[in-house]
């Protein structure tokens, strides 16, 4: 089984802050990587797909980069309403795992 | 617009079979894969298996020998069911829709479309 590490586990940063999140695959998955944002009781909501696509309508400081096993999503200029945990997730053709997600909190 | 919908019981008795239907609505359910996920109370997310419109399988390896996911094309709707349950199976349960794109070389996969998710306590 394929296995996402992400790092950090909890995240606390600023409105205005640059931050990046990293998703460690336990072996290669390409590009078949993709990031959610999800907010309490909510269902995750899909900003990346292909590692880097960005999904329509997500506004474009996201961004996320990497192949094979190492894989980043970043914020280039947090907002408000992007306080909430993350999760990276692999989808090859038959399979899928999710990394253990990432909580981002206002400093 | 594609729209999900989970239903079913909130409550199972342990040792029970889960049960839950999702329904699709805005559009078919023909030429997607349809997944199931879950979420245990203040922990991460964890994939269940995928369902083709055609009937075709995958499940997480982990569940597999309890889960049967199914699809009804004819009602617009795909089911889990998940036997022997226990304490460890209480969760919020999402169906989604798996998307996917042809890139250059590959073709590439996202769940671009959740439903709101429905929670299931197994307690007797």
């Amino acid at each position: 089984d394929i296995q996402l590490t992400q790092s950090p586990s909890f995240l606390s940063a600023s409105v205005g802050d640059r931050v990046t999140i990293t998703c460690r695959a336990s072996q290669g998955i390409s590009s078949y990587l993709a990031w959610y944002q999800q907010k309490p009781g909510k269902a995750p909501k899909l900003l990346i797909y292909a590692a880097s696509t960005l999904q329509s309508g997500v506004p474009s400081r996201f961004s996320g980069s990497g192949s094979g096993t190492e894989f980043t999503l970043t914020i280039s200029s947090l907002q408000p309403e992007d306080f909430a945990t993350y999760y990276c997730q692999q989808l090859n053709s038959y399979l899928s795992t999710f990394g253990q997600g990432t909580k981002l909190e206002i400093k | 617009q594609v729209q999900l919908q989970e239903s079913g019981p909130g409550l199972v008795k342990p040792s029970e079979t889960l049960s839950l239907t999702c329904t699709v609505s805005g559009g078919s359910i023909s030429s997607y894969y349809w997944s199931w996920i879950r979420q245990p109370p203040g922990k991460g997310l964890e994939w269940i298996g995928y369902i083709y419109y055609s009937g075709s399988t995958n499940y997480n390896p982990s569940l597999k020998s309890r889960v049967t996911i199914s699809v009804d094309t004819s009602k617009n709707q795909f089911s889990l069911k998940l036997s022997s349950v226990t304490a460890a199976d209480t969760a919020v349960y999402y169906c989604a829709r798996r998307g996917v794109v042809q890139g250059t070389r590959y073709y590439y996969y996202y769940m671009d479309v959740w439903g709101k998710g429905t929670t299931v306590t197994v307690s007797s």
